[in-house]
């Protein structure tokens, strides 16, 4: 265990449905990411949080809402997804933002958007 | 734009075997390099961070090299078990990009008993 925790690890959802994915990180850190896994494609940074300030923000599409309300927890709002949204989502953590701060992962939520 | 390429994308081999993973990058002005490990449907475990400045780490039987000059990094993994079993990920922090790291799409490894 790497001390970052996701919920839900698996979630279905139509493309008309609204739903939240849940990062907790149990490290003290001050800095969280989202990232998404493809099919066949390198994982790719969507948004990075320090000191729940929004820090980064790379091109993600309006659909993905992100909300840091305190340090140790971060979410990610889903609306009106699309087929090619689904994805493993992957949260991250690490001591502050910015370089050579090692990055701890959490174990992902599994996302199919029907 | 920064592009990781990671070779080969799948290897399987019989355990006992030593092997390299091989992790190109094609901008040198990176900070770090990290190795990471991924097992089917599970996040990432940070298995190896270099430095800029070092050529290599070690941790057990893993063992990781940086040429940050050629843009190269090899994994080597002595003694394979079935437990390496795997996908193994290679990622670059630029020297310009703060917190933002490349990722290659990874190597898929397979250690047969």
């Amino acid at each position: 265990e790497t001390g970052v925790t996701q919920t839900p690890r698996h979630l279905v959802m139509g493309m008309t449905n609204k739903k939240s994915l849940k990062c907790e990180q149990h490290l003290g850190h001050n800095a969280m990411y989202w990232y998404k896994q493809s099919a066949k494609k390198p994982l790719e940074l969507m948004f990075v949080y320090n000191f729940k300030e929004q820090t980064e923000n790379n091109s993600v599409p309006s659909r993905f809402s992100p909300e840091c309300p305190n340090s140790s927890h971060l979410f990610l709002h889903l609306h009106t997804l699309q087929p090619e949204d689904s994805a493993l989502y992957l949260c991250a953590s690490s001591r502050v933002a910015g370089r050579n701060n090692e990055q701890f992962f959490g174990p992902g939520t599994r996302l199919t958007v029907l | 734009k920064q592009e990781v390429t990671q070779i080969p994308a799948a290897l399987s081999v019989p355990e006992g075997e030593n092997l390299v993973l091989n992790c190109s990058f094609t901008d040198s002005a990176i900070y770090n390099l990290q190795w990471f490990r991924q097992d089917p449907g599970k996040g990432l475990t940070s298995l190896l961070l270099i430095q800029s400045s070092q050529r290599e780490q070690t941790s057990g039987r893993l063992n990781a090299s940086l040429d940050k000059s050629s843009g190269r990094s090899t994994l080597y993994i002595a003694a394979s078990q079935p437990g390496d079993s795997a996908t193994y990920l290679c990622a670059v922090n630029e020297e310009t990009s703060g917190s933002r790291l490349t990722f290659g799409e990874g190597t898929q490894l397979t250690v047969n008993p």
